[in-house]
């Protein structure tokens, strides 16, 4: 079983700022098959980037994924209000068991 | 537009069964996608519990698999989840989730249901 690090656990920043969040894996993820959610209070998780790289449906451009092996990174390049939440990465795909690293809060300084 | 919506009982009893199902819309369940199950219990992170393929495949994660079902009813283009035993370590809000899947390989869990809260508890 593969398991994801991610840091910090909290960051705590101003609109405007870019926010860089990093995720570790235990060993290397198979094919890239990494992904970051966002999650805001009472709602669900929005799948953000797959494939360690792309942008999914309707995400806008100032998020951005990046890394391979054990390494990734979600950057937002300038943060909005509403990008103020917690992220989840997430491994996937061909090696199960799915597994989810324990989150970063992403706050509003 | 893909939707999915859980269903079932919002508290159960310590050492009974947990029951949800997830209902689809937008998509065929014997489609070529994967159907998976998430919780989370309150204020803490998400947890994997399992999927099952379109051809009925199943993984879990190894720390439920003793207590965990995950089944199909093409008929009705829904799936669902089976805990036994629960405790009140099982009480969480419980997803589902597709897994999308395309000839170039997964691109994650792109639609999830809203959540539903399980309390276990006598």
């Amino acid at each position: 079983e593969i398991v994801l690090t991610q840091s910090p656990g909290t960051l705590s920043l101003s609109p405007g700022e870019r926010a860089t969040l990093s995720c570790r894996a235990s060993q290397s993820v198979s094919g890239s098959y990494l992904a970051w959610y966002q999650q805001k209070p009472g709602q669900a998780p929005r799948l953000l980037i797959y494939g360690a790289s792309s942008r999914a449906t309707g995400i806008p451009d100032r998020f951005s994924g990046s890394g391979s092996g054990t390494d990734f990174t979600l950057t937002i390049s300038r943060l909005e209000p509403e990008d103020f939440a917690v992220y989840y990465c997430q491994q996937y795909g061909s090696s199960p068991p799915d597994t989810f690293g324990q989150g970063t809060k992403l706050e509003i300084k | 537009q893909v939707q999915l919506q859980e269903s079932g009982p919002g508290l159960v009893k310590p050492w009974g069964p947990l029951s949800l199902t997830c209902a689809v819309s937008g998509d065929s369940i014997s489609s070529n996608n994967w159907w998976s199950w998430v919780r989370q219990p309150p204020g803490k992170g998400l947890e994997w519990i399992g999927e099952i393929s379109p051809r009925g495949s199943t993984n879990y994660n190894p720390s439920l698999k003793s207590r965990v079902t995950i089944s199909v009813d093409k008929s009705k283009n829904q799936f669902s989840l089976k805990l036994s035993s629960v405790t009140a370590a099982d009480t969480a809000v419980y997803y589902c989730a597709r897994e999308l899947w395309a000839e170039d390989g997964s691109s994650g869990y792109d639609s999830w249901g809203q959540g539903t809260l399980v309390t276990v508890s006598s």
